[in-house]
């Protein structure tokens, strides 16, 4: 069965970066790209960018392209998203998802169990 | 201020039908996803491409699109069908704006 894990939540000065884990299972993670998606507390939902799971190609939100970087390493089927200049509304929980690009209409069947970052001073 | 609108609140009868709608100019050229998203836990994909449903989703959730609005159907709403409900789709340049979210009552 497809699993999707994540790092535990983080608390983070602003200005500092965050780096969060998201390691999958019970798939060839190679065939499928991971998208990140963040929730601010009592707010909806907003997509943070996508990466291949190959590593190679990314796409990320226009209003965080500056500061988010993705990566995937295959050896252990993890991606990982990289928050650098952290501000106050940076704070939300974060989601990783299975992208299921063209094959399915660019959905997310798989989510993880989302990892809260908290920016406070 | 999203591309997509949703209405912020519906609610529906135990055993009733209720469509939640999903409206935006994009809707013409891309495909309607939904989501539902229980408090506490992440969300969970009922219905992709406009009306295609996952498996082991329950059958009473459709979906349509016509023009600028797309529509997520229960026919026959459920106590644990009680959530919030987000349309998305993926544009040309490989975004995903989502829609503010829909909060699902069921009386």
């Amino acid at each position: 069965q497809v699993q999707l894990v994540q790092s535990g939540a983080e608390v983070k000065k602003p200005g500092a970066s965050v780096k969060v884990s998201c390691k999958a299972s019970g798939y060839t993670f190679s065939t499928n790209g991971i998208s990140w998606v963040r929730q601010a507390p009592g707010q909806g939902l907003e997509w943070v960018g996508w990466i291949s799971g190959d590593n190679v190609n990314t796409n990320y939100a226009q209003k965080l392209q500056d500061r988010v970087s993705m990566t995937t390493d295959t050896s252990t089927s993890t991606a990982y998203m990289e928050l650098r200049s952290l501000r106050f509304d940076d704070t939300a929980v974060y989601y990783c998802a299975r992208d299921l690009g063209s094959s399915a209409y660019y959905c997310f069947d798989y989510w993880g169990q989302g990892t809260l970052v908290t920016v406070s001073s | 201020s999203s591309e997509l609108t949703q209405d912020p609140a519906v609610s529906v009868a135990l055993g009733q039908t209720v469509r939640i709608t999903c409206q935006g100019d994009s809707l013409r050229d891309y495909y309607t996803t939904w989501y539902q998203q229980k408090p506490g836990q992440a969300p969970v994909l009922v219905i992709y491409g406009n009306s295609n449903r996952p498996s082991g989703i329950p059958d009473r959730f459709s979906g349509s699109s016509s023009g600028n609005t797309a529509s997520l159907t229960i026919t026959g709403a459920q106590a644990e069908d009680e959530a919030d409900y987000y349309c998305t789709f993926r544009d040309s340049s490989g975004n995903h704006p989502f829609g503010g979210g829909t909060k699902l009552t069921v009386l």
